[in-house]
């Protein structure tokens, strides 16, 4: 079982949905997490960054952790052409002595 | 904040030649860097991580003659590809950390192509 299983899609949605991308982990030392979004050719960009269980939000994307189960979200409201890129899941035991464990990305595509 | 910029953004050379990538946190100072290479339609392969003033510490098979990394000040560090040949033709790809407990922050990566 790899630590970070990240379904790879492709994704297609219409504009305006909402789009809900999920990561699975089997590490129970994992702590920090994060959702990247990587666009063709580019490097990724921090979305949102969440410690531990709960809710967070911002704009329109909301993060979501689920320790016990093993399970983390990311929502996007109101989708926008402009979302599609390949969505990375990445978390870490510690923040500073562990490295960061990737999914293999998600394609969403918003088509308008 | 939180800008990190990666040069050059596109390389081809021969075979043989030694290729040096810049990676500068711009507007942070970055206590540590790491450097990444991606394969299509793959996910991102943490070659090694650099603390500033520090040798870099590298992951399992990566070649650190090969890879040499600098991390000279706590806004540069630099990855060099020595003697490339096609078979390191990938995307290389840094990120920098402001301390521990932050989060990393990406450049734009680096396409390098060796004919």
């Amino acid at each position: 079982q790899k630590e970070v299983e990240q379904d790879p899609g492709p994704l297609s949605v219409p504009e305006g949905a909402i789009v809900s991308l999920n990561c699975t982990y089997s590490n129970s030392a994992f702590q920090y997490f994060m959702w990247y979004r990587q666009y063709s050719r580019k490097g990724p960009e921090l979305l949102m960054y969440t410690y531990s269980s709960g809710n967070k939000e911002d704009g329109r994307f909301t993060a979501q952790v689920d320790k016990s189960s093993k399970y983390i979200s990311l929502f996007i409201r109101d989708s926008q052409p402009s979302d599609s890129a390949t969505y990375l899941c990445a978390m870490s035991a510690q923040s500073g002595n562990t490295p960061l464990v990737f999914g293999k990305g998600t394609r969403l595509s918003v088509i308008a | 904040g939180a800008v990190v910029s990666q040069h050059p953004s596109w390389v081809i050379c021969k075979s043989g030649t030694s290729v040096k990538i810049e990676c500068r946190s711009l507007d942070f100072q970055a206590t540590t860097m790491f450097w990444y290479r991606q394969f299509p339609k793959q996910s991102l392969m943490l070659m090694a991580t650099s603390n500033e003033g520090s040798k870099a510490t590298y992951e399992q098979g990566v070649e650190k003659d090969k890879f040499l990394i600098n991390h000279a000040s706590l806004t540069l560090s630099t990855l060099t590809v020595t003697s490339a040949h096609p078979e390191d033709s990938s995307f290389y790809i840094c990120s920098a950390r402001r301390d521990r407990g932050q989060p990393q922050h990406f450049g734009d990566g680096t396409r390098l192509s060796i004919l």
